[in-house]
């Protein structure tokens, strides 16, 4: 029973343009999301976060916006850099309880941008 | 000065060995995780550790028996290794939301 889905497994976009990764979510008891990229034979870097008090959160060029009620997030990255290629995995936390801090994660997006 | 850092980065071992991946984070973080990535990419909580007591044990087969020594480090022990415990493993650690993941230790079973 996979909570947290990415449906994308990969999305290619040239240099400038805007990226758009999306993220679907089952369980309504998850309370913070975070997006994380990974480069090949590294560990997830975090990337930015949001609570789910909110429905945006910006960071330089990277935004995260959360729609509760569709149980939908979706990091947008513009102007996209060729840097910027790597995987992208969501996570999702649940609230309280003895699974505090436990992350569930999305299979990943690869994301390549052109130049 | 890196964060987490867990040694050894690459493993290759061989079916009913017994192996150990150290984990140490420098972030002053109280709760610490292995997760692991399976070949199709997931990455799933193993275990998770706060002040050395374990509050999280994802039905991980008790082969596998992490080690908390003090908060900034934990270790994974790994008895009568399988071929299916090949994947690539990841200690993390965190203070408040957000985890921080080390750099990852590639195991390999033959």
């Amino acid at each position: 029973d996979q909570q947290v889905k990415q449906n994308s497994p990969s999305l290619s976009v040239q240099e400038g343009r805007i990226s758009i990764l999306n993220c679907d979510y089952t369980n309504s008891m998850f309370d913070y999301f975070l997006w994380y990229k990974k480069y090949p034979a590294e560990g997830p870097t975090f990337l930015i976060s949001i609570s789910s008090i909110k429905d945006k959160n910006e960071d330089g060029r990277f935004t995260v916006f959360l729609n509760k009620s569709a149980k939908h997030l979706s990091l947008h990255i513009v102007p996209s850099q060729p840097g910027d290629s790597a995987v992208y995995f969501c996570a999702a936390r649940l609230s309280g309880g003895t699974s505090y801090g436990k992350l569930t994660f999305g299979q990943g997006t690869i994301l390549t941008v052109h130049p | 000065d890196t964060a987490v850092s867990q040694t050894p980065k690459y493993l290759v071992t061989q079916m009913g060995n017994d192996k150990s991946i150290k984990c140490e984070q420098n972030l002053g973080h109280d709760t610490m995780y292995w997760y692991k990535q399976d070949s199709k990419k997931f990455l799933k909580i193993m275990f998770s550790y706060n002040n050395k007591e374990l509050i999280i044990n994802e039905t991980v087969p008790n082969r596998f028996s992490p080690k908390s020594p003090d908060k900034a480090h934990l270790n994974l022990h790994i008895n009568s290794l399988e071929l299916g415990d090949s994947a690539v493993y990841f200690c993390a650690s965190s203070l408040t939301n957000t985890i921080y993941f080390g750099e990852g230790s590639w195991l390999t079973v033959v």
